[in-house]
């Protein structure tokens, strides 16, 4: 089975720290995708990589950055956290070469900017 | 905008089959029918996805209407632990973005 994990599930951090997403799939999937949620707005897609090294902005990518040093690993950053930006955080993969890219997602981290 | 309409709101007997219908009128001919489902706090769960015909898997089963407008997931023997959120959505297959999820139909399994 695919697995993708998610380095925390809960978070708390403070107005103006950097913070650090980390996220891991064991499937050697090419894609890999950051989501957030937020209550009537579902999910919005912040950014996206199909190759390490390589990354595109999704729909919501201020304040946010992305780093894809190794297939497996794709971290989301937050430059300086804001109150605006907590929300819960999906992390997702997919094979290029299935039909249809199916996603799997990890458990998600639920971040409180305090 | 997601493509599809699904009820907001279900109930269903723990043990009876769940009927999830989604519309999808406008769906073009080379994009897939998915089906997602979000427990409560937890990341999206894929369950299945089809293209014409109906599929099965170990989870549940895809009907799409000849017409490919519309489409039913059966979840054949609902659980408890079956509540959650489920979402359909259509996308091209083989394509490499996001998914958009609508608002889904939330699914109540009753004791």
């Amino acid at each position: 089975d695919v697995k993708v994990t998610q380095s925390s599930r809960y978070l708390v951090k403070r107005t103006g720290e950097k913070v650090f997403l980390e996220c891991v799939q064991d499937m050697d999937h090419e894609n890999m995708f950051w989501y957030r949620q937020d209550p009537g707005l579902g999910l919005r897609l912040i950014y996206f990589s199909y190759d390490v090294k390589m990354k595109e902005k999704g729909d919501i990518p201020e304040g946010y950055s992305v780093s894809r040093e190794k297939k497996e690993r794709f971290s989301l950053i937050l430059e300086s956290a804001s109150t605006n930006q907590t929300s819960m955080y999906l992390c997702a993969s997919s094979n290029i070469a299935a039909v249809g890219g199916t996603q799997y997602f990890g458990p998600g981290t639920r971040l409180l900017v305090l | 905008d997601a493509k599809t309409t699904q009820p907001p709101s279900m109930d269903c007997a723990e043990g009876r089959a769940a009927n999830l219908p989604c519309n999808h009128s406008t769906i073009s001919g080379n994009e897939y029918v998915y089906w997602y489902r979000q427990i409560h706090s937890q990341g999206p769960q894929y369950i299945i996805h089809g293209l014409k015909n109906n599929e099965t898997n170990e989870m549940a089963s895809l009907i799409i209407t000849e017409d490919r407008k519309s489409s039913t997931l059966i979840l054949p023997h609902a659980t408890l632990r079956d509540t959650a959120v489920y979402y359909c959505i259509v996308r091209v297959g083989g394509s490499q973005g996001n998914l958009i999820f609508g608002k889904g139909t939330k699914l109540s399994v009753k004791p």
